[in-house]
């Protein structure tokens, strides 16, 4: 039972285009939404994050937008540029407590070409 | 700071033999997690620890132990490796927030090989 997942295995956009990256959710009792990034042979870096109070977030070129009602979340990247191609996660949780412990919950990723 | 180190970076294993995987941190963190990702898959939760002493179990626990002695090391256990737990383990640990973002950090991962 996979409780968020990213159903865009890949997406190639060209340099300075905008790129949307998608994440669907289906546990209501989320409440924490982090988007990763990951490069070969490396771990995953924190790259953006948004709490379900809030339905946008936004750090430079980077906007992370929730809809809670659809239990979905996007990643913009503008401009997209070729050092962002990389493998994007996103990542839910619950609120710590009432027997929740705050674990994260992954998708299965998307990876992210952009061309020059 | 080093951050999240984990040792070694590759392992081959037969299938049959037991091994740890070391993960350590040095920034204090009461909450460390181990992952496994596999092509498709994404990063799947194995165990993760709120603290010393303390364990659970995540989405994928089974032929994996853990154990949570000290605040810096979360060492994962495979009792007797198959060829299924072939994949990249990433170890992450965070700060435990008990109300607001967790971001966690990750270490650069351990790709095991079982035959």
């Amino acid at each position: 039972d996979q409780q968020v997942k990213q159903n865009s295995p890949s997406l190639s956009v060209q340099e300075g285009r905008i790129s949307i990256l998608n994440c669907d959710y289906t546990n209501s009792m989320f409440d924490y939404f982090l988007w990763y990034k990951k490069y070969p042979a490396e771990g995953p870096t924190f790259l953006i994050s948004i709490s379900s109070i809030k339905d946008k977030n936004e750090d430079g070129r980077f906007t992370v937008f929730l809809n809670k009602s659809a239990k979905h979340l996007s990643l913009h990247i503008v401009p997209s540029q070729p050092g962002d191609s990389a493998v994007y996660f996103c990542a839910a949780s619950e609120m710590e407590g009432s027997g929740n412990t705050g674990k994260l919950i992954f998708g299965q990723g998307t990876t992210l070409q952009v061309k020059p | 700071n080093a951050g999240v180190t984990q040792t070694p970076k590759f392992q081959v294993l037969k299938t049959g033999q037991s091994m740890t995987l070391q993960c350590a941190q040095d920034m204090n963190h009461e909450y460390m997690s181990w992952y496994r990702q596999d092509p498709g898959m994404g990063l799947r939760l194995i165990h993760y620890s709120v603290g010393a002493g303390i364990t659970d179990q995540g989405e994928v626990p089974n032929g994996y132990n853990v154990s949570r002695s000290t605040t810096e090391d979360f060492p994962l256990r495979l009792l007797s490796a198959a060829p299924s737990q072939t994949s990249v383990y990433f170890c992450a640990s965070s700060y435990r927030v008990t109300s607001g973002i967790k971001e966690q950090f990750f270490g650069p991962g351990t790709r095991l090989t079982v035959l």
